[in-house]
């Protein structure tokens, strides 16, 4: 079935340093991919989103790209801050279905000042 | 505030006890999810309502599970007889679609979180 797998955390960071989190998945056909994040005491929220190859994602400063050719879809920032601090989230909604989100275990970042 | 709401936030039970979980999604959203996360790990899949339609319910969703949506607004997620397995957040979403594209987002709420002792 389909699946994502990504970068085990916590993963913890200087402030103003460059951010990757890797993502991959599993899917048939050409699913939608998102990064939720979840900050501290919060609910998760959609972060940025791709629906085909190639399209590149955008919000906050984060980006990601829709691979195909690797199925992966890594979160990067340039620089990050301290409220960056929270719980990202890899997802795939599968292209022949709208019911379900699948998420990744998720990856804890810590940014330090 | 018009987000999704989730009451109770927190519900602590014993085994055994049956428990009841609202969800409040945003008033124009057509379709409502129901997840759960345990500690550490990504939110899985239960079900979700079209509507007041359950379309879809996910393996995880024993007997003992059921959710309903009847008016096609709030809906309801009742555990029976609470297993400590049980003990996770509970989360709920909602969306508006009128296709059956993957991009529709979802929008999730606090979540609650059940403590079963």
């Amino acid at each position: 079935g389909d699946s994502v797998t990504q970068m085990e955390g916590p993963v913890t960071l200087s402030e103003e340093a460059f951010l990757t989190i890797n993502c991959t998945y599993t899917a048939t056909g050409y699913p939608s991919l998102f990064w939720y994040v979840q900050y501290p005491g919060e609910g998760l929220q959609l972060l940025l989103k791709a629906t085909k190859a190639d399209d590149k994602g955008s919000n906050k400063g984060f980006e990601a790209t829709y691979r195909k050719e690797t199925t992966s879809f890594h979160l990067e920032k340039g620089s990050v801050q301290v409220s960056d601090s929270a719980v990202y989230f890899c997802a795939l909604t599968p292209y022949s279905s709208a019911s379900k989100i699948i998420f990744g275990s998720g990856t804890r970042l810590s940014i330090r000042p | 505030d018009t987000g999704v709401s989730q009451n109770p936030r927190h519900k602590i039970t014993k085994r055994g006890q049956n428990v009841t979980f609202r969800c409040d999604p945003i008033s124009e959203h057509n379709r409502l999810y129901w997840y759960r996360q345990t500690l550490g790990q990504g939110p899985e899949f239960l079900t979700y309502f079209q509507n007041e339609a359950q379309l879809e319910k996910s393996r995880l969703l024993s007997d003992r599970f059921s959710a309903e949506r009847p008016k096609g607004s709030f809906s309801t997620l009742e555990i029976q007889r609470t297993e400590q397995g049980d003990s996770a957040m509970y989360l709920c979403a909602s969306s508006f679609s009128t296709g059956t594209s993957g991009n529709n987002e979802q929008f999730f709420g606090p979540g609650t979180r059940l403590t079963v002792l």
